[in-house]
């Protein structure tokens, strides 16, 4: 069965700290993609990356980084000199290969909620 | 661009009462899907379809019914509404092909829906 795993509940942090999240995940599937999204407390969905599966190059994005690491069947977000406005759910999630209806399913972890404190 | 449009916003029903909510996505996306996101279930795949004609049940799909005449649109009808279906509802859409780097789905902005 497929399961994501975010420990962390609630985060709290001051302006300028890095933080990391994580996400812990179960497949069997051999092919299988993951996500990270954040949803802000308007309550929209925002897309931040997907990793597939043979692809294991970490990736940055200003700075917001993501750390995949197959050995450990984890997908870890980092947030560097975190502001105000990353406050906000972070969701891990996984899908299986796109090309059989249901693996497209998206198994989500619960969140992860960050408060960013000025 | 509109992106996936998704309304109402915000809806309240009465036990057994029925209703549609309606997804449109304007980026030619085959694929198509509605979850719902509730607290402590996380967010949930309902149905999804990947074209015109062709729907399936996801994981919680009973109460709620689809359909898929065009591309565009995938409304989400609910027969007879309980409170078990007051939640957060999300349609998502995206290609097929996933192939994309750095490609994902794209979410509606939700509709919350209170069962009274």
């Amino acid at each position: 069965a497929q399961k994501v795993t975010q420990a962390q509940t609630e985060i709290s942090v001051v302006e300028k700290e890095d933080v990391t999240l994580d996400c812990v995940y179960e497949t069997r599937d051999t092919t299988y993609y993951l996500f990270w999204y954040k949803q802000p407390p308007s309550g929209e969905l925002v897309f931040l990356i997907r990793r597939n599966s043979f692809d294991e190059q970490n990736e940055i994005s200003g700075r917001y980084s993501w750390n995949f690491q197959k050995s450990t069947s984890s997908f870890n977000f980092t947030i560097t000199a975190s502001q105000v406005v990353d406050s906000a759910v972070y969701f891990c999630a996984l899908s299986g290969s796109p090309n059989a209806g249901n693996n497209r399913k998206l198994i989500w972890g619960l969140g992860t909620s960050l408060a960013v404190n000025p | 661009n509109a992106g996936v449009t998704q309304t109402p916003k915000f809806q309240v029903l009465k036990t057994g009462q029925s209703m549609t909510l309606q997804c449109a996505q304007d980026m030619n996306h085959e694929y198509m899907s509605w979850y719902r996101q509730d607290p402590g279930m996380g967010l949930r795949l309902i149905h999804y379809s990947v074209g015109a004609g062709i729907t399936d049940q996801g994981e919680v799909p009973n109460g709620y019914n689809v359909s898929r005449s065009t591309t565009e649109d995938f409304p989400l009808r609910l027969l007879s509404a309980a409170p078990s279906q007051t939640s957060v509802y999300f349609c998502a859409s995206s290609y097929l092909d996933l192939g994309q780097p750095n490609y994902g789905y794209t979410f509606g902005s939700g509709t919350r829906l209170t069962v009274v």
